[in-house]
């Protein structure tokens, strides 16, 4: 079946370091959606990509979705202390199958 | 966007007992909803997919006997653990989609269950 796997499980960063998490899948996606969820919080919608190759920002996020369609990253430059929280990448509906991957926790040292 | 409420946003109760958790969708209606657990420092692990009108589908190694899922309406699901033991001490999230919005998930604000 299909697997997402995604690395780091934990960063910790001192403010205005860069943070990179990436998203892994063994199947062919359709498309990859990014998730951050805020401690105690729930999981938020960042963006989808859709197509091979595609490159989206949002300010200081870059998100990237590779060639094959397999992997996929999201970039924080120059950290803040808001962008703590747990960053999700999430294959969208695979068949029927809703699977998140296991998740970055991202600590940010003022 | 889309707005998924949850209640109650926490819980503690006896183990042996049963909680019930609603999710709405409050201003869209959801044939589908899905039901999540997620523990401490883990990842959202799908329970089950909620289905208006219809039996719930169930991932693969959650009892449907203890959790309980009624979707009677277009705008509410309901989720019961029913003889709640500490082990199911846990967050829950509910999340919804529009249909045709790319499959982007809603999610409602969790209930924080724990059983003593």
């Amino acid at each position: 079946g299909q697997q997402v796997m995604q690395i780091p499980q934990y960063q910790h960063v001192q403010e205005g370091e860069d943070f990179t998490t990436y998203c892994n899948s063994s199947t062919t996606l359709s498309n990859i959606q990014w998730y951050k969820q805020r401690p105690g919080g729930h999981p938020v919608f960042l963006i989808q990509l859709v197509k091979s190759g595609e490159v989206k920002k949002q300010k200081r996020l870059t998100f990237q979705f590779g060639e094959a369609k397999k992997n996929s990253s999201l970039h924080i430059t120059a950290t803040q202390t808001t962008d703590v929280g747990t960053y999700f990448c999430f294959p969208g509906n695979q068949g029927g199958k809703l699977i998140f991957g296991q998740g970055t926790e991202l600590s940010v040292k003022p | 966007g889309a707005v998924v409420s949850q209640h109650p946003s926490w819980v503690i109760c006896k183990s042996g007992t049963s909680v019930k958790i609603e999710c709405r969708s409050l201003d869209f209606q959801a044939t589908t909803m899905f039901w999540y657990r997620q523990f401490p420092k883990q990842s959202l692990m799908l329970m089950a997919t909620s289905n208006e009108g219809s039996k719930a589908t169930y991932e693969q190694g959650v009892e449907k006997d203890k959790f309980l899922i009624n979707h009677a309406s277009l705008t509410l699901s309901t989720l019961t653990v029913t003889s709640a033991h500490p082990e199911d001490s846990s967050f829950y999230i509910c999340s919804a989609n529009l249909a045709g919005v790319n499959n982007e998930q809603f999610f409602g604000p969790g209930t924080r269950l724990t059983v003593l």
